[in-house]
């Protein structure tokens, strides 16, 4: 069974680093074609795909926010890890992570979300 | 402004079918690159609809179904019923875009 979960600050404030944690089960990221991306989606608002790393350690980063991104992967504790820099209030939404690989670069499983609030 | 164009709300009854279109350019949709839908229930996270154009994965009902012709992509659901109302957002590859993946804007499915 398929599973991930994010995790990470509920209160950002402007300026700040924002660093979420995937940690997910059920498959490996060491498997080929199996690779993890994040998508963001602010309230009352569409999805916004943000990264992706993938089992060979190839990372894809959205063009308008690549400066501000990085993502990293520890395959031993099935995690991928993302931090986004320079926090705007802008950047208030859910961040999703979600896998991709077993349909194409289809997003298979995602996980349930967590609302990230940039405020001071 | 989302690469990928959908409409902003469609609406049907109970039973009837609807189709929610995206349209998109040759840098995504055009060149070829595959589409997948989402379905988003409110207050839930995405759910895989249709992946590589027009297949579903196990456990989507066959009411719901997608096609590409040119530039655009479509969902197409039979049979509507009450639970289907939800978001629904198409995604590809924008080979303009350093390897990003793209979602559309979205579309609001009413249940009248």
């Amino acid at each position: 069974q398929v599973t991930l979960r994010e995790s990470g600050p509920a209160l950002v404030k402007p300026t700040q680093t924002l660093t979420l944690t995937c940690t997910f089960s059920g498959f490996s990221l060491s498997t080929s074609g199996m690779c993890v991306s994040w998508i963001r989606q602010p309230p009352g608002k569409a999805l916004e795909w943000l990264a992706r790393i993938d089992w060979d350690d190839d990372k894809y980063y959205s063009t308008s926010l690549k400066t501000r991104l990085t993502i990293s992967k520890d395959t031993s504790k099935n995690q991928v890890v993302l931090t986004m820099t320079n926090m705007d209030p802008v950047d208030t939404a859910t961040y999703y992570c979600a896998r991709m690989g077993f349909y194409g670069d289809a997003l298979d499983y995602w996980g349930q979300g967590t609302l990230v609030t940039v405020s001071s | 402004q989302s690469v990928l164009t959908q409409p902003p709300s469609v609406s049907g009854a109970p039973g009837q079918r609807v189709t929610i279109s995206c349209t998109g350019s040759s840098s995504n949709i055009g060149a070829g690159y595959d589409v997948h839908w989402y379905q988003q229930l409110p207050g839930t996270a995405p759910k895989l609809l249709i992946y590589g154009n027009n297949n579903r994965p196990s456990g989507v009902p066959d009411r719901f179904s997608g096609s590409k012709s040119g530039t655009s992509a479509s969902l197409a659901i039979t049979g509507l019923q009450a639970e289907d109302e939800a978001d629904y957002y198409c995604q590809s590859f924008d080979s303009s875009l350093s390897g990003s993946r793209v979602f559309g804007g979205g579309t609001k499915l009413t249940v009248l």
